[in-house]
């Protein structure tokens, strides 16, 4: 089945440092891969997201770029603020899984001024 | 478009009352997904329909955990009788399916249950 391994939290970095999240999956197929991000108190949200080897998905300054031949979509950020102190999900969803999505963990990111 | 929507946002409830969390999806979605997440445990699917459809309730955890989808824009999940240890935040998301593209999920707020 599929599988989602996320690098363990919880991560502390001072702000404006360089953020570097791990994940790897296992999928039957070919899985389109996301990061989400759940702010205190919120629900999750989809930060970015790639439906295709070597493809770049980037929003509000992270980055993650869809490796097959390593099976990794790690996120990255090369300055971090206080305001981006959140849980960071990694996820697969193949159409062929009948619909659901396959998470990770959780990494939970603290950025300190 | 107003996203995800939950009621309640809080729910505190004794130990044996029965519990209903409410879900309204996104118009035109056509999977909803309940979730349960924990600090001990995380994010939990617990069940997902599509098209009204349960498709998969291998998450719920036992008998006490009831959904249903009697419409496209309107989901319960019931606990009955709730104990302390169902105390979590609950999640629903939708989606829509498409033949191309991405096929993110939309979550909720979440309801906060507290059970005593």
């Amino acid at each position: 089945g599929n599988s989602v391994t996320q690098m363990e939290g919880p991560v502390t970095l001072s702000e404006e440092a360089f953020l570097t999240i791990n994940c790897t999956y296992t999928a039957t197929g070919y899985p389109s891969l996301f990061w989400y991000v759940q702010y205190p108190g919120e629900g999750l949200q989809l930060l970015l997201k790639a439906t295709k080897a070597d493809d770049k998905g980037s929003n509000k300054g992270f980055e993650a770029t869809y490796r097959k031949e390593t099976t990794s979509f790690h996120l990255e950020k090369g300055s971090v603020q206080v305001s981006d102190s959140a849980v960071y999900f990694c996820a697969l969803s193949e159409d062929t899984n009948a619909g659901k999505s396959t998470f990770g963990d959780g990494t939970t990111l603290t950025v300190k001024p | 478009d107003a996203g995800v929507i939950q009621s309640p946002r809080h729910e505190v409830t004794e130990m044996g009352q029965e519990v209903t969390l409410r879900c309204k999806p996104i118009s035109g979605h056509d999977y909803l997904f309940w979730y349960r997440q924990t600090m001990m445990r995380g994010l939990e699917l617990l069940i997902y329909f599509n098209n009204n459809v349960p498709i998969d309730d291998s998450g719920m955890p036992e008998d006490r955990f009831s959904a249903k989808m009697p419409n496209a824009s309107f989901s319960t999940l019931k606990i009955q009788p709730s104990e302390p240890r169902d105390s979590a935040v609950y999640f629903c998301a939708s989606r829509i399916r498409r033949t191309s593209g991405t096929n993110e999920q939309f979550f909720g707020p979440g309801t906060r249950l507290t059970v005593l």
